[in-house]
């Protein structure tokens, strides 16, 4: 079974919409990030969360991490056409600061945004 | 600012044959430097993570290997292809023991045929 589970699989929402992204862990995280990928593209980091209870934002997107540091969402305001891609939360497992930077990833987001 | 390259963009290779993916990165000092591989079903798979030059960690086993011959350099290899081995290959680089982030390349989308 995945460690890390996101939901949903795929979204199709129409511009100007709010949308949410799930991403859960198995296990403790010492560390949850997002990031976003064009097709066939590298990806593009957008947040890092750490502490429970944690809450970032850029722009109009939003991520939080839940104080037990097991799920986090990622939380996107009045969806535009350039918010389409993939969305992928990675967790770094390693606890004690020792994991290297070596990252587990959820299976992604299909973000589709119709203008 | 720090950059990170990766080449070539895509490659097509018969099966049998050789490969050697590269990616360099500049602008920084003794990065971790880690390969990825993403196949079809959209998840990233950690397959080897390097912490020093000649300092290879492989993840899982497979048909491939990596080198870090320089401090910046990380190099994956096959001495022959299979046609698993297709996917989108994915280079990054991070900073310190963990809780920092990671820059990825731009990918090579690798065809085995």
């Amino acid at each position: 079974s995945q460690e890390l589970e996101q939901s949903p699989q795929s979204l199709i929402v129409q511009e100007g919409k709010n949308l949410t992204i799930n991403c859960t862990s198995s296990k403790t995280l010492y560390g949850l990030y997002w990031y976003k990928q064009k097709y066939g593209e590298g990806l593009i980091f957008l947040m890092m969360l750490q502490k429970g209870g944690e809450e970032k934002s850029h722009e109009k997107i939003t991520a939080k991490l839940d104080e037990k540091k097991q799920q986090s969402s990622l939380h996107i305001t009045a969806s535009q056409p350039s918010h389409a891609g993939i969305y992928l939360c990675g967790a770094d497992f390693g606890g004690s600061g020792t994991s290297y930077g070596k990252l587990t990833f959820g299976q992604g987001t299909i973000l589709t945004v119709h203008p | 600012s720090q950059t990170i390259h990766q080449w070539p963009a895509t490659l097509v290779q018969p099966v049998g044959s050789p490969l050697s993916l590269e990616c360099t990165v500049e602008g920084t000092s003794n990065p971790n430097l880690y390969w990825y591989r993403q196949a079809a079903g959209r998840g990233l798979q950690l397959l080897f993570y390097s912490v020093g030059i000649g300092q290879i960690s492989s993840e899982v086993p497979q048909n491939l290997s990596a080198s870090r011959p320089q401090d910046r350099q990380f190099i994956l290899s096959s001495k022959k292809l299979l046609l698993s081995d297709s996917g989108f290959y994915l280079c990054a680089w991070s900073k310190g023991l963990g809780g920092t982030e990671a820059f990825f390349g731009q990918g090579t989308r690798l065809t085995v045929v």
